[in-house]
């Protein structure tokens, strides 16, 4: 089973702490990324990792930073977290190879207060 | 740019069959996925096109038109375990290497008795 990782499941962080969301995929995927859900806007992303130290950046990549040091391991950096970053964070990795579906993580429920 | 639109709700009794539509306009396109997601879980993989026509999996269905820009997901014999949120994304061609899972903002499927 492809199993994929976030640290923490629940986050409060005040704004302005700089702050840290991993994600592990144990399956040697190549691809990794970062999406934001929110109510009516659905899944956003953030951030794209097709490779070790390669990084691309999305559709809303303002305010974050990403980090793939390891290919099993693709962290979220938000720099100085601010109250509009409250959101569920979504990590999910897949194959590089077309027609491989994506497996998510189980979320991480951030807030900024 | 990218657009993907799908209805946002809809609602259909249980037993019946329903049709959820997506149409989307990116800058490359390399395959259309279906994912389901429940209320407080993880989305999870449901079906994949990547050409013309209709690919069957069960109670479920998924169709592409690439030159209309356009797929359904269909659903038969609705059960009340169906009630998720059923999101369309598009893996996007943006670059060598640089292939997102772009997402749009999903449609609410609400199967009553």
């Amino acid at each position: 089973d492809v199993k994929v990782t976030q640290s923490s499941r629940y986050l409060v962080k005040r704004t302005g702490e700089k702050v840290f969301l991993e994600c592990v995929q144990d399956m040697d995927h190549e691809n990794m990324f970062w999406y934001r859900q929110d109510p009516g806007l659905g899944l956003r992303l953030i951030y794209f990792s097709y490779d070790v130290k390669m990084k691309e950046k999305g559709d809303i990549p303002e305010g974050y930073s990403v980090s793939r040091e390891k290919k099993e391991r693709f962290s979220l950096i938000l720099e100085s977290a601010s109250t509009n970053q409250t959101s569920m964070y979504l990590c999910a990795s897949k194959w590089g190879r077309r027609g491989t579906e994506a497996f998510f993580g189980q979320g991480t429920r951030l807030t900024v207060v | 740019g990218q657009n993907i639109d799908q209805p946002t709700e809809m609602t259909a009794t249980e037993g019946a069959i329903v049709q959820i539509n997506c149409t989307y306009q990116t800058s490359g396109f390399n395959g259309l996925f279906w994912y389901q997601q429940h209320a407080g879980e993880a989305p999870t993989f449901l079906s994949y096109n990547v050409l013309d026509g209709l690919e069957e999996k069960g109670r479920f269905s998924s169709f592409l038109s690439r030159s209309k820009g356009y797929s359904y997901l269909l659903l038969k014999e609705l059960q009340m375990k169906d009630s998720a949120s059923y999101l369309c994304a598009v893996r996007d061609q943006r670059g060598v290497g640089n292939t997102p899972l772009v997402f749009g903002k999903g449609t609410r499927l609400s199967v009553i008795a």
